[in-house]
Parts: structure tokens; C-alpha cells; sequence
């Protein structure tokens, strides 16, 4: 089964830290989006990339988190540096779109579990 | 804005009983709406969805119809096993900035013991 796939799955670092999260959306899609899960603040959009260009990053604090697709294979969310309140689950999903508004599926990866000390 | 509201839960249910999770939109026009169910330690996973009103979503023995009237999109399932048990979201589409966004509610955790 084609998959998501997100790495690391875990991880545990104080503040300060850089912190680089990966993700490998399913071949042959041309859309990924990044979400952060947490307990208060449910599911937030922070940025989505069409064809690997980044069309909306309004949802994430610009001045210490970035994302990039430097290969239509790989997809990366960068914090730093990192704080206590970034503490949260991010999840990459991709998908597949066929025209402008079209609405694809969303396919999750497993999401990689961020805790800041 | 565009947002969703889902029932607070646990909802916790014994095998078999019958499963309904409410969920009330609010947009403008009429979005696509869909359920997706998250397992533990997992990502979501697109359960249903439904594009226009009065349209029914069905996957799995899980049921939604898109009530343009009074906006919502309830889901339902006659008979739950432990399984079923997850956390699920209710979302709906929203056209924005030239693509279409995922908004989701809070999410409703669903807990079935035998």
C-alpha cells in the first residue's frame, strides 16, 4: 500500500534546539500540507505546497519555523529555534489534485510526536 | 469564518449499541464535507464524505447525510464493535487562497468496551 511516510516518529529535545521533521508524501501526488495536533488547539493547518511551490504558510510563526520541498520526494518542517509551546504532533498528508479548487483526498502520514523540553 | 463544531467527548458505548457523533457547520456556500477517523498512533484517515446537500456518505457501516438545512453532518453507525474505537473528525472544505483547505472540528474520541 502506498503510504505517507514521516520521520522521525519521535522526538524529544530541549529548547533552543533545531529541529527538522521529514516527510515523504505518496508518489504521484502534488500536494502537501503540514498540520500540528495538539490537545487545546486541535488540528491547525500551518503550511500547504502544491507541485512542491509553498502556496499558503499563514499558519506557521515565521520567524522560527520553515518549510521546503526540495525534491518532489521529500517534504521538510524546520523549528528553530525550538520552544516548549511547539510541544505537538505533526502530521504531512498528501494528495492528489486535478484542477484549480479541485478536492482531493487527503492521505495522513503517522505524524511525528515533538516534545521540547 | 468557515468552522465545525462536534459533540464533546468520550463517547464511550458497549458492542452493538448504535453509534451517533453530531456535527454542525458554518460556511458560506456549500462546502464538501467529510469524517475522518484517527487510531491510535496513527494519522486520520478518510472515513466518508459527502459533496452536496442531501448526499449520503457510507463506508464501513458508518453513515453521514449532508443536511444543507439545518448545516449539518451527522455520523451514525447501527452497530459498534471495539474496533470502532478512535477518535473522529468532522471537516468540511474551504476554498481559500486559490485551494481547497481541510477545516477541522475539535474531534469526538469513541470508546467501545465489549
Amino acid at each position: 500500500d502506498a503510504r505517507v511516510t514521516q520521520t522521525p516518529r519521535h522526538k524529544v529535545t530541549e529548547m533552543g534546539q533545531e529541529v527538522t521533521m521529514r516527510c515523504q508524501p505518496i508518489l504521484g501526488h502534488n500536494t502537501v500540507f503540514w498540520y500540528r495536533q495538539t490537545m487545546m488547539q486541535g488540528l491547525e493547518l500551518l503550511a500547504y505546497f502544491r507541485n512542491r511551490a509553498p502556496l499558503d504558510d499563514s499558519g506557521m510563526p515565521k520567524d522560527r519555523f520553515s518549510a521546503e520541498m526540495p525534491d518532489a520526494t521529500l517534504a521538510t518542517l524546520k523549528i528553530q529555534p525550538s520552544e516548549p509551546r511547539d510541544s505537538a504532533v505533526y502530521f504531512c498528508a498528501s494528495g492528489l489534485v486535478r484542477g484549480p479548487g479541485g478536492n482531493e483526498k487527503l492521505f495522513f502520514g503517522s505524524g511525528t510526536q515533538l516534545s521540547v523540553l | 469564518g468557515n468552522s465545525v463544531t462536534q459533540m464533546e467527548g468520550p463517547v464511550t458505548l458497549s458492542e452493538e449499541a448504535f453509534l451517533t457523533i453530531n456535527c454542525t457547520y458554518t460556511a458560506t456556500g456549500y462546502p464538501s464535507l467529510f469524517w475522518y477517523v484517527q487510531y491510535p498512533g496513527e494519522g486520520l484517515q478518510l472515513l466518508l464524505k459527502a459533496t452536496k446537500a442531501d448526499d449520503k456518505g457510507s463506508n464501513k457501516g458508518f453513515e453521514a447525510t449532508y443536511r444543507k438545512e439545518t448545516t449539518s453532518f451527522h455520523l451514525e453507525k447501527g452497530s459498534v464493535q471495539v474496533s470502532d474505537s478512535a477518535v473522529y473528525f468532522c471537516a468540511l472544505s474551504e476554498f481559500s487562497g486559490g485551494y481547497n483547505k481541510l477545516i477541522f472540528g475539535a474531534g469526538t474520541r469513541l470508546a467501545v468496551h465489549p
